[in-house]
């Protein structure tokens, strides 16, 4: 298996753009995880789904932020309008489902706002 | 609050030399511990995942232990090699739902 796969790797964009952050989850697994990290802050949750459905949302940091997972095999998350502040790397992760189940994270995508 | 607190921030060892990372935590009710390495420039990787019964385990030089009862978790690696060279991070998990509660980590540094 290829892992979790995000695109794209790197972004660059300018304060106020919509920025599209996707995700491809191991084949097989139920569980979808978006995390933001930073240096200041760590890795953060902000979303996660079990079976395409979103379950905790509440590390979201604001409307701006939204999260969809249309099926199995796919996830974005969307900045809308992005701000500075929003540069951070994006992480992806997938598992199976249940709490005791490991989970790999993709790559991430390290996201500039300009 | 539920936190997760990792000491020392930083460290540096010679190549070849054992070290011990700690992890305090107040994550209640706990489900289970995970350490992961992260690389410079990718994904966190796990590396071990602990519930409240288990007080020991290892994957080949990395040996985590867990104290459930003082909250307390360590990451002991054997005759480290320069590619240990990473941070890494204590994730608490808690009984309900799929939330991890992630420490700040600590960078290691392993020198020739």
């Amino acid at each position: 298996d290829a892992g979790v796969i995000q695109s794209p790797r790197h972004e660059v964009t300018e304060m106020g753009q919509e920025v599209t952050l996707r995700c491809k989850p191991i084949s097989g697994h139920n569980s979808l995880f978006w995390y933001r990290q930073t240096m200041m802050r760590g890795l953060e949750l902000l979303i996660y789904f079990n079976n395409n459905v979103p379950i905790d949302d509440s590390g979201m940091p604001e409307d701006r932020f939204s999260a969809k997972m249309p099926n199995a095999s796919f996830s974005t998350l969307k900045i809308q309008p992005s701000e500075p502040r929003d540069s951070a790397v994006y992480f992806c992760a997938s598992s199976l489902a249940g709490g005791q189940h490991t989970q790999y994270f993709g790559p991430g995508t390290r996201l500039t706002v300009l | 609050k539920n936190q997760v607190e990792q000491s020392p921030q930083s460290l540096i060892i010679l190549e070849g030399k054992n070290c011990t990372l700690q992890c305090n935590y107040t994550v209640s009710p706990f489900s289970n511990l995970r350490w992961y390495k992260q690389d410079t420039g990718r994904g966190p990787v796990s590396l071990t995942i602990m519930t409240f019964s288990e007080n020991t385990k290892s994957n080949g030089r990395y040996t985590a232990t867990l104290d459930a009862d003082t909250k307390q978790s360590s990451l002991h690696i054997t005759a480290s090699q320069l590619s240990d060279s990473a941070s890494y991070i204590c994730v608490v998990k808690m009984a309900a739902g799929n939330k991890l509660t992630f420490g700040g980590g600590t960078r290691v540094l392993v020198k020739p």
